[in-house]
């Protein structure tokens, strides 16, 4: 129940075009759902974060799509750049009694844009 | 830049030998989060303090353990070390204990020899 799936493992999108990248959880006490773009030799860095109480939320390029009756999840890039070739990961986590934040990711998508 | 440190960034060691990693959180954060990254298992919990005190653990093997100094920066010791320990360790850091933005470290690449 702590999994986080994400698919597709790897993804090849053409310059402006959109990339699509899912996550699906079973844990339904999940209450906040981050993505994380990662490039070679750095940390993963912070796009954009969801709660389950919002559908969709966009920022700049980047949205998050949230579907909580399928527990499902996903970011799509818009117009994607060379630039935004990298490693993106979900993640999920909850609130509760024991108040942590510990963040349970998905097994990553290595996005390729081709110029 | 995310604000947060890690030291070293390469930790080259052989096997049965302990290593410290360091991490020092945001200015402000009082979480400080260790997460381990390899191909197998990609990145995973490992352990959280806030303030000085544990709060979480994950999938921690004994042979590791961590602490949270007074100035908020935290130690990750890695004893008896395996092949397998070969990873990347992050740390990241967040304002407090819920869920808040969690900022990461570039981390340190321990390789066993």
């Amino acid at each position: 129940q702590q999994q986080v799936k994400q698919s597709p493992q790897s993804l090849i999108v053409q310059k402006g075009g959109i990339s699509i990248i899912n996550c699906a959880y079973e844990n339904t006490a999940f209450d906040y759902f981050p993505w994380y773009q990662q490039f070679p030799g750095k940390g993963p860095a912070l796009l954009i974060a969801i709660r389950p109480d919002v559908s969709e939320k966009k920022e700049g390029r980047f949205t998050i799509s949230f579907n909580k009756s399928a527990k499902q999840f996903s970011l799509h890039i818009m117009d994607s750049q060379p630039g935004d070739s990298a490693t993106y990961f979900c993640a999920a986590s909850r609130d509760g009694s024991s108040n942590t934040g510990k963040l349970i990711f998905g097994q990553g998508t290595t996005l390729q844009v081709k110029p | 830049d995310s604000g947060v440190t890690q030291t070293p960034k390469h930790l080259i060691t052989a096997t049965g030998q302990r290593v410290t990693l360091r991490c020092s959180p945001r200015s402000g954060d009082l979480s400080v989060y260790w997460y381990q990254q390899s191909l197998d298992q990609g990145l995973q919990f490992l352990i959280q303090y806030y303030n000085g005190e544990e709060r979480a653990k994950g999938n921690i093997l004994e042979r590791f353990s961590a602490q949270q100094f007074p100035d908020l920066h935290s130690e990750l010791n890695l004893s008896s070390l395996e092949l397998g320990d070969s990873a990347l360790y992050f740390c990241a850091s967040s304002p407090g204990t819920q869920n808040q933005p969690q900022h990461f470290g570039d981390g340190t690449r321990l390789s066993i020899l």
